[in-house]
């Protein structure tokens, strides 16, 4: 049952380059879109969402687009700095149908000073 | 910042035995939730409570846990009789509103190992 993807396990980009992480979807009854930051011995930590109404929404260094049509979210981080290296994980929710959150497995990112 | 916290960090068990997770929600929230994740796996829910009353719940979520809120702070998890397949991080979570698009804040876990 893979609601939620993200099909990409790690990632590494350059300090002070772009880190895209992607996520991707199959219900379509999902209409609000979280993305959590996880450190090693943490729980997962709110960073930015999005509902359904939108297709862009900005907080500082980070962004989050999404095409509902693709099914499609992804997280821009720009410029990226090393203590952005975490695990990522996109959540979803259908918000009309219940309160749980839908999470892909995360993708670790790896930002190279 | 207020946060959630949980305790114990790591709690480690024998097969067939009892544990309870104990989690102290963000002070001003009403709904809380419990999540696993079992190594290398997805985060995936387990039950939301509200109002002293489970509002939602996975199939995950079987007749070995329950929740219950035994004061005004603690939240808790138990599950009656452990299994191998039990062992995971268990995340409790709360937010402020539900029943629409909200955000849920984590704890930091509990490692729970069963031998």
């Amino acid at each position: 049952d893979q609601q939620v993807k993200q099909n990409s396990p790690s990632l590494s980009v350059q300090e002070g380059r772009i880190s895209i992480l992607n996520c991707d979807y199959t219900n379509s009854m999902f209409d609000y879109f979280l993305w959590y930051k996880k450190y090693p011995a943490e729980g997962p930590t709110f960073l930015i969402s999005i509902s359904s109404i939108k297709d862009k929404n900005e907080d500082g260094r980070f962004t989050v687009f999404l095409n509902k049509s693709a099914k499609h979210l992804s997280l821009h981080i720009v410029p990226s700095q090393p203590g952005d290296s975490a695990v990522y994980f996109c959540a979803a929710q259908a918000s009309n149908t219940g309160n749980q959150f839908y999470f892909g497995t995360g993708t670790s990112l790896t930002v190279i000073p | 910042e207020p946060e959630v916290t949980q305790t114990p960090s790591h709690q480690v068990t024998q097969m067939g035995q009892e544990v309870i997770l104990r989690c102290v929600p963000i002070s001003n929230h009403l709904y809380f939730y419990w999540y696993r994740q079992i190594l290398g796996q997805k985060v995936e829910f387990l039950v939301s409570f509200y109002n002293n009353e489970i509002s939602e719940k996975s199939e995950i979520f079987d007749d070995q846990f329950s929740v219950e809120r035994p004061d005004g702070s603690n939240f808790t998890l138990k599950i009656r009789s452990t299994k191998l397949e039990d062992s995971a991080m268990y995340f409790c979570a709360s937010s402020e509103l539900a029943g629409g698009p909200h955000t849920q804040y984590f704890g930091p876990g509990t490692r729970l190992t069963v031998l």
